[in-house]
């Protein structure tokens, strides 16, 4: 099973909006509503921040937003705030009853 | 609140194996999968493997197959995961991670667990 392909970085300033993209198959994101996001900030285990493309967990931001067309999902975080600047990736469920993740994007808040 | 604790960091030669352990709070460990996840110096996480609630069931990415045991301690509340014929390539973090019942995937991740594999 492949890595899903997503933006090494993206960069925005405070306040604006930003979108990452996560491009898999027809047989994980493109086929399930299983599609998730994570922010990673350096040294700190991840943090769930998106589930099921477009739900948020209990205590996150609705400045984080998820969506999805096709083989690709996206995440858009509104009103960038310096403590946004940190790592995300995506996963997605497989047709194979396993899970596949993207490669990371940083984040960077200028 | 949930909480998954995991054990410290190992460096281990080519070829030997690696056990590393995931101790549990704040949940009843017997109502959850769990996964593990690693993630290698600079790269994106990959999947390796899950038990399921019970324990009597595991799944392993195809990579892994063979190579990878998961195993658990109700007694304990504790999960552990062994890798085997380890390489350079092993070298990663581990992460134990939580399944989120129902929403297929993860909700709680362990501090990590660095393996380094080195002559």
């Amino acid at each position: 099973q492949s890595a899903l392909t997503q933006p090494a970085s993206v960069s925005g300033s405070p306040g604006q909006s930003i979108t990452i993209s996560c491009t898999g198959t027809s047989t994980d994101v493109g086929r399930y509503d299983y599609v998730s996001w994570y922010q990673q900030h350096p040294g700190k285990a991840p943090q769930l921040v998106i589930y099921g493309v477009t739900n948020r967990p209990s205590g996150v931001s609705n400045r984080f937003s998820g969506s999805k067309s096709g083989n690709t999902a996206s995440l858009t975080i509104s009103g960038l705030r310096p403590e946004d600047e940190a790592g995300y990736f995506c996963s997605s469920y497989t047709s194979s009853d396993t899970w596949v993740f993207g490669g990371g994007t940083k984040l960077t808040v200028l | 609140q949930v909480q998954l604790v995991q054990s410290a960091a190992e460096v281990k030669k080519p070829g030997a194996s690696v056990k590393v352990s995931c101790k549990t709070y704040g949940y009843t460990l017997t109502n959850h999968h769990m996964h593990w996840v690693r993630q290698a110096p600079g790269q994106g996480p990959e999947w390796m493997a899950i038990i399921n609630p019970s324990g009597d069931l595991t799944r392993y990415a195809q990579k892994f197959q063979g190579r990878a045991t998961v195993t658990r301690d109700t007694s304990t509340s504790t999960v552990y995961m062994e890798l085997s014929s380890l390489t350079s390539e092993d070298t990663a973090l581990y992460y134990c991670v939580k399944d989120y019942t129902g929403k297929w995937t993860f909700d709680y991740w362990g501090q990590g667990t660095l393996v380094t594999v080195s002559s």
